[in-house]
Order: C-alpha cells, then sequence, then structure tokens
C-alpha cells in the first residue's frame, strides 16, 4: 500500500529561527513528490515538485530535498516568519497517470514571537 | 486571475439528505480533481477528470457519491442520502495537465447531523 509519513507531526519554534520538516514515502512507481502549504480554513498551496532526477528544489525561503534511493524528503524553512504557521503537507505521485497521489497527514508548523 | 472557486464555503445537513458541492476551475485547465480530507486525516483522492476522457472514478467511497463536469469546466460532486462520517472538507482542484502543479479552491466544510 502506498504510503506516505511525515514528521514530526507538529513543531513550534521562535521567529526567525529555521526548521526542518521530513517526509518518508513508500510508493512504487514513483514519479514526482510535491510539497504543499496549507493555511488553516484554506486549501493546499503548491510549494515545490521535484521528479525522480532532481534532489534539491528551492522556492524562496522553503527549499525541499529528495533522496530517491532511501525514499525520503525533507523541507527545510530558512528565517522563519509568523506567516509560516501552517500545516506542510507532503505529497507522492506515483504511476504513469501522476494524478495518482498519496497524500502525508502534515506537520503543522507553529511560528511565535 | 481567478483562482480554483467552491461553493458553498460551508453545508451543514441533516443524515439522510442530499447535497451538492460545486467546483469552478481556473479557466482552461483540462484536470479537476476533488478530495476529501477528514480530521487529522491526509488528503483522500475522489475523482479525476482529464479532458473529454472518461474519469477516474477509483476514489469514490460508495454508490452514494457521484459527480460530474459539465462542458470540460464546472464540477459538481453529488452525496445522496449523507451519513455522519460524509463529514470533512471536500477540496477541488485544477491543473493545466495532470503532471503540473494542482492549484486548490479553498474546500466546502460539510457538516452531517
Amino acid at each position: 500500500k502506498n504510503q506516505v509519513e511525515q514528521s514530526p507531526q507538529s513543531l513550534i519554534i521562535l521567529e526567525g529561527k529555521n526548521c526542518t520538516l521530513q517526509c518518508n514515502y513508500t510508493v512504487s512507481p514513483f514519479s514526482n513528490l510535491r510539497w504543499y502549504k496549507q493555511d488553516t480554513g484554506r486549501g493546499p498551496v503548491s510549494l515545490t515538485i521535484m521528479t525522480f532526477s532532481e534532489n534539491t528544489k528551492s522556492n524562496g525561503r522553503y527549499t525541499a530535498t529528495l533522496d530517491a534511493d532511501t525514499k525520503q524528503s525533507s523541507l527545510h524553512i530558512t528565517a522563519s516568519q509568523l506567516s509560516d504557521s501552517a500545516s506542510y503537507i507532503c505529497v507522492v505521485g506515483s504511476g504513469a497517470g501522476s494524478y495518482q497521489l498519496t497524500f502525508g497527514k502534515g506537520t503543522k508548523l507553529s511560528v511565535i514571537p | 486571475g481567478a483562482g480554483v472557486s467552491q461553493s458553498p464555503s460551508n453545508k451543514v445537513t441533516e443524515k439522510g439528505k442530499d447535497v451538492e458541492l460545486r467546483c469552478d476551475p481556473i479557466s482552461g485547465h483540462t484536470a479537476l480533481y476533488w478530495y476529501r480530507q477528514s480530521l487529522g486525516q491526509g488528503l483522500e483522492f475522489l475523482i479525476y477528470f482529464q479532458g473529454n476522457s472518461a474519469p477516474d472514478k477509483s476514489g469514490l467511497p460508495s454508490d452514494r457519491f457521484s459527480a460530474e463536469r459539465t462542458g470540460g469546466s464546472v464540477s459538481t460532486l453529488t452525496i445522496q442520502r449523507t451519513q455522519q462520517e460524509d463529514s470533512a472538507v471536500y477540496l477541488c482542484a485544477s491543473s493545466d495537465r495532470a503532471r503540473e502543479t494542482q492549484y486548490f479552491g479553498p474546500g466546502t466544510r460539510l457538516l452531517v447531523l
């Protein structure tokens, strides 16, 4: 069964600090890995998409890494801001029709002043 | 430009009633997806539309759930004879093509009493 596991489940950090969120997956065949940010009461918003051949991708203060051998990904947030408070969801696409996505349950990040 | 919109934003209904949820995708997007997000759970794929192709209904949890997409644009998700376990946030997303970034709407929060 395809699964995406994220850790930690929740995290509280001080404004300005860095943090790293983890994602492990058992999805086959692998097509792509995406990170989404979901604010409370809103739909998810895409941060990054990585294919098998990419091992890092940045979007502003967000940097995602992918190790397809160990089936692990991380999302690093630099110099956190209060507006980074949200759930961060790791999503893995599989199969030839890579609309077939498996979602993690997300990491709830709270940035406090 | 306008993003994905969904209506209603909130819906409270009695067990056994039928409900219709609407999704207006981003203009020109050929792919449309419906997901369900239950409290504390990851997003669950329901159905996928791509152009004029037959939809992928493999994620629909029961025959009480159906969806249609008229004219390749607006989509309606219908839940018949609602049950309390149907209570969730129903998210719609659209993308330019199956492998591209999915843009999510704000969701419809359904509560079945």
